[in-house]
């Protein structure tokens, strides 16, 4: 069965970056786009961007180029996703997710990050 | 981008009522696409491409709509509907997420 494994927990100091991660098992990781989507209380859900891991070519919300860099590993079926010059704006719930024609059919557990000092 | 109105941001219903929450669209879309959220879980596909239910979507759940308005509704409320339901399009780039709305058990 597919699944999408994120880590529970982060926390980092502002200005500081972090390299989430999403183990996917149970379907073939090069032919599926993987994205990332943020959830705030506040925002709601919002779409970072996505990678399509067989080829590494990726594409991002307007609002998140220069804050999010997004990468994958073929041989450990892992994307990846790197947040730069963190600030409380960027604590959130991350979540990634399959995508299957124009909706997101699978989801990680989500990662919850805590920018403080 | 299109910005997605989902009302009313919270509800509440009894066992056995009927629910119907909305989904408004600024802008034309195919499709509308529906994701359960549950409190401390991910969300997840629930009402796909308007109207057709995901593996093990209990029945009494229905998607209509087009252009821009697009419905959720349960025929009959139980207390395992109670969660936030979220709208989502992909019509255009980006995708966007409505602010969903939060059904609560009376």
């Amino acid at each position: 069965q597919v699944q999408l494994q994120q880590p529970g927990a982060e926390l980092v100091k502002p200005g500081a970056s972090v390299k989430m991660s999403c183990k996917a098992s149970g379907y073939t990781f090069t032919s599926y786009n993987m994205h990332w989507v943020k959830q705030t209380p506040g925002q709601g859900l919002e779409w970072i961007g996505a990678i399509y891991p067989g080829n590494g070519d990726t594409s991002y919300n307007q609002k998140f180029k220069g804050k999010a860099t997004l990468t994958a590993d073929k041989s450990s079926s892992t994307a990846y996703m790197q947040l730069s010059s963190l600030t409380s704006e960027d604590s959130a719930v991350y979540y990634c997710a399959r995508h299957y024609r124009y909706y997101f059919d699978y989801w990680g557990q989500g990662t919850t990050l805590t920018v403080s000092s | 981008q299109i910005v997605l109105t989902q009302s009313p941001a919270i509800m509440s219903a009894s066992p056995g009522e009927k629910v119907t929450m909305t989904c408004s669209a600024s802008s034309s879309v195919s499709y509308m696409h529906w994701y359960q959220q549950k409190s401390g879980t991910s969300p997840k596909r629930w009402i796909y491409d308007t109207s057709k239910l995901a593996s093990g979507v209990p029945a009494r759940f229905s998607g209509s709509g087009s252009g821009t308005s697009y419905s959720l509704t349960i025929s009959s409320m139980e207390a395992e509907d109670a969660a936030t339901y979220y709208c989502q399009q992909w019509s255009s780039n980006p995708p966007t997420f409505g602010a969903g709305t939060k059904l609560e058990l009376k």
